[in-house]
């Protein structure tokens, strides 16, 4: 268990450029969350697959924001035409869940940090 | 008004002090209640997992939940200067543990 991995940790680019995110969950974890998290909050839920279904989104990610896992393992966000109000640390959390499963606790990346300029 | 409700703190105690964070809610929905740890510049680290109401311990940690009075929390035995982080609470409904609800996060700092 090596635990989530997301890469980059940290990621500068100009206002109006596209980034991506990358995140490897725990190899045997079925589900995969996106958050967003601002200084002094909680995490801010983005997204949520369940393998490779896209199964919520929040209604607070705009048409700018889209989240792939094709396979069911790693997956990535992208956010096009970057704003200031993108600048954030981006969190994946994954955790095994569904059907006899039931719910279990979701396990966090250390994030990549954005920064717009 | 918030679903969940955390005092951001910060606080502040001297190394060895026993340590008491908490978080209310207004959902009575909630049964699964969470707390983590958060370091500066990293992710948040799973501490504690409760379903419905009761206690759980583990090691110098021990989580509460009341649901009568929608409150829960969580001490912190024989505190360290490691133990300085942010201490967030999260909680979902039954069966929907998908999309957690945070607390802000208390502040943390022990004191050599």
């Amino acid at each position: 268990d090596t635990g989530v991995s997301q890469d980059p940790r940290h990621k500068i680019t100009k206002r109006g450029q596209n980034v991506t995110f990358r995140c490897d969950p725990i190899s045997e974890h079925n589900r995969l969350y996106w958050y967003r998290q601002t200084l002094g909050q909680g995490p801010e839920f983005l997204t949520y697959f369940q393998n490779e279904a896209q199964l919520e989104k929040s209604r607070l990610l705009s048409d700018r924001f889209s989240a792939e896992r094709p396979k069911g393992s790693f997956s990535t966000l992208e956010i096009q035409r970057t704003e200031q109000g993108d600048s954030a640390m981006y969190l994946c959390a994954s955790s095994l869940g569904g059907g006899d499963l039931g719910n279990q606790p979701q396990h966090f990346g250390d994030g990549t940090r954005l920064s717009i300029l | 008004q918030k679903e969940v409700e955390q005092d951001p703190g910060p606080l502040s105690v001297p190394e060895g002090a026993i340590v008491s964070l908490n978080c209310t809610y207004s959902n009575s929905a909630f049964q699964y209640f969470m707390w983590y740890r958060q370091y500066s510049r990293k992710g948040p680290e799973l501490l504690m997992y409760t379903y419905s109401s009761g206690n759980k311990e583990d090691g110098r940690f021990t989580a509460q939940v009341d649901k009568s009075s929608k409150y829960i929390s969580l001490f912190i035995r024989d505190s360290q200067p490691s133990d300085s982080a942010t201490y967030l609470c999260a909680m979902s409904p039954a069966g929907n543990n998908r999309k957690l609800i945070w607390g802000l996060g208390t502040s943390l700092a022990v004191n050599p």
